[in-house]
């Protein structure tokens, strides 16, 4: 069973739209942590966020905000005010306290376009 | 600068060579990994390395060998054996081994392309 799900496949917004990404998790540990990465085009992957299972308290950075939601199993993403430069793929991740690996769901692919 | 360095960044190799792929960290990381990246799978976990000397099967290890002699150094060695070894391979390290906070810092990634 996929442990880390992102439905969404591909989004395109224009330019100074909003945009959620959406990511769903499996897990039974209490204790464990999600990130959230962005994939430009050059391949790198950068990490952008971890959150860990007891703080539900969502963050906001410039203009993104995530919003950790135990109740659903939710970890999503909000870019607000999109701007070109965040055309990427954008990739959740779930690591388990009780493992030793990340676990990592298809990616969105987000394109803005100006 | 500290970071992961992978090369080289493009790799083509004819059907049944071996290949290696570098992967050199200057962080001081304990923990190494490698993943393979294909369109529309997300990353999957070959292998990693929690300690010099040490490293353990992820989800598709078949085909695939790798070493960890230094701390700094992770080689990934794809066999004859992968039938599909096409793919975007990526590097990756973390802080401490066996947490599961620290955050993977990646690599630029190596495409191979297998003619």
């Amino acid at each position: 069973a996929q442990k880390v799900t992102q439905a969404q496949t591909e989004i395109s917004v224009v330019e100074k739209e909003d945009v959620t990404l959406d990511c769903v998790y499996e897990t039974r540990d209490t204790t464990y942590y999600l990130f959230w990465y962005k994939q430009p085009p050059s391949g790198e992957l950068v990490f952008l966020i971890r959150r860990n299972s007891f703080d539900e308290q969502n963050e906001i950075s410039g203009r993104y905000s995530w919003n950790f939601q135990k109740s659903t199993s939710s970890f999503n993403f909000t870019i607000t005010a999109s701007q070109v430069v965040d055309s990427a793929v954008y990739f959740c991740a779930l690591s388990e306290a009780s493992g030793n690996q990340f676990y990592f769901g298809t990616g969105t692919s987000l394109t803005v376009i100006p | 600068d500290g970071g992961i360095t992978q090369s080289p960044k493009y790799l083509f190799r004819k059907e049944g060579q071996n290949v290696t792929l570098s992967c050199e960290q200057n962080l001081n990381h304990d923990a190494m990994y490698w993943y393979r990246q294909d369109p529309g799978q997300g990353l999957r976990l070959i292998y990693y390395s929690q300690i010099v000397n040490d490293f353990q099967k992820g989800d598709i290890a078949e085909g695939y060998s790798v070493s960890r002699e230094k701390k700094e150094s992770f080689p990934l060695t794809v066999t004859s054996a992968q039938k599909n070894p096409t793919a975007f391979y990526l590097c990756a390290s973390s802080q401490t081994a066996g947490s599961s906070y620290n955050e993977q810092f990646f690599g630029p990634g190596t495409r191979l392309t297998v003619l």
